[in-house]
């Protein structure tokens, strides 16, 4: 079946740094991509639509400066959290539309900003 | 604003036990709802997605209803067994807006106990 990889699972950084978080549709083309952020114990609140070829579409109350989005291939989007701060510790989390109703998702980042 | 809720948050029962979990939604303008499960640290996987046209989806012990008139669905397992310890999210994807967006309720946290 339809398979998205997201790499790094787990990353540690220390604040001020910034992290590169890569979803990848691994048998299929996926022209949008979405990603999410969950906190513990909550559910999963979208942060972005990533669009190949065209800028992303980010929710309400999402930094579009602080959160950089890239979907250069039909296969690949970046998700690069910048200058992150603790508070920016969180799961996230895409997804990948194939069509039809179906979404498949990644396995997760675990970020924790020291 | 579509917003879902999950009752129970938590959930413990015996193994061998039959269970229901219970998702509602404020609006009923809903193309689909779809129910996950989600392991500790992990991304989600699709248990079921009914269209909403449709009243019920089974898959093996699993079979989900859902009532868009009263804005609900549940989640019934069979014989339940401790490889079912998950916690399980039903998100909805509201009409009218963009591809594939959802709405995630908080989960029901299972525990299963040999």
């Amino acid at each position: 079946g339809a398979v998205v990889s997201q790499h790094p699972s787990r990353v540690i950084c220390k604040s001020g740094t910034s992290v590169k978080i890569e979803c990848r549709s691994l048998d299929f083309q996926a022209t949008t991509m979405f990603w999410y952020r969950q906190f513990p114990k909550q559910s999963l609140m979208l942060m972005a639509t990533s669009n190949e070829g065209s800028k992303a579409t980010y929710e309400q109350g999402v930094e579009k400066d602080k959160f950089l989005i890239n979907h250069a291939s039909l296969t690949l989007s970046t998700l690069t959290v910048t200058s992150a701060h603790p508070e920016d510790s969180s799961f996230y989390i895409c997804s990948a539309n194939l069509g039809q109703g179906k979404l498949f998702f990644g396995s997760g980042t675990q970020l924790s900003v020291l | 604003k579509q917003e879902v809720t999950q009752i129970p948050a938590a959930l413990s029962v015996p193994e061998g036990e039959n269970l229901v979990l219970n998702c509602s939604f404020t609006d009923s303008a809903i193309y689909n709802l779809q129910w996950f499960r989600q392991d500790p640290g992990k991304g989600l996987t699709s248990l079921l997605l009914i269209q909403s046209s449709q009243r019920e989806q089974t898959s093996g012990r699993l079979n989900a209803s859902l009532d868009k008139s009263s804005g609900r669905s549940t989640l019934y397992i069979a014989a339940s067994q401790p490889g079912d310890s998950a916690t399980y999210l039903c998100a909805v994807r509201p009409t009218g807006q963009g591809a594939q967006k959802l709405v995630f309720g908080q989960g029901t946290r299972l525990t299963i106990n040999p």
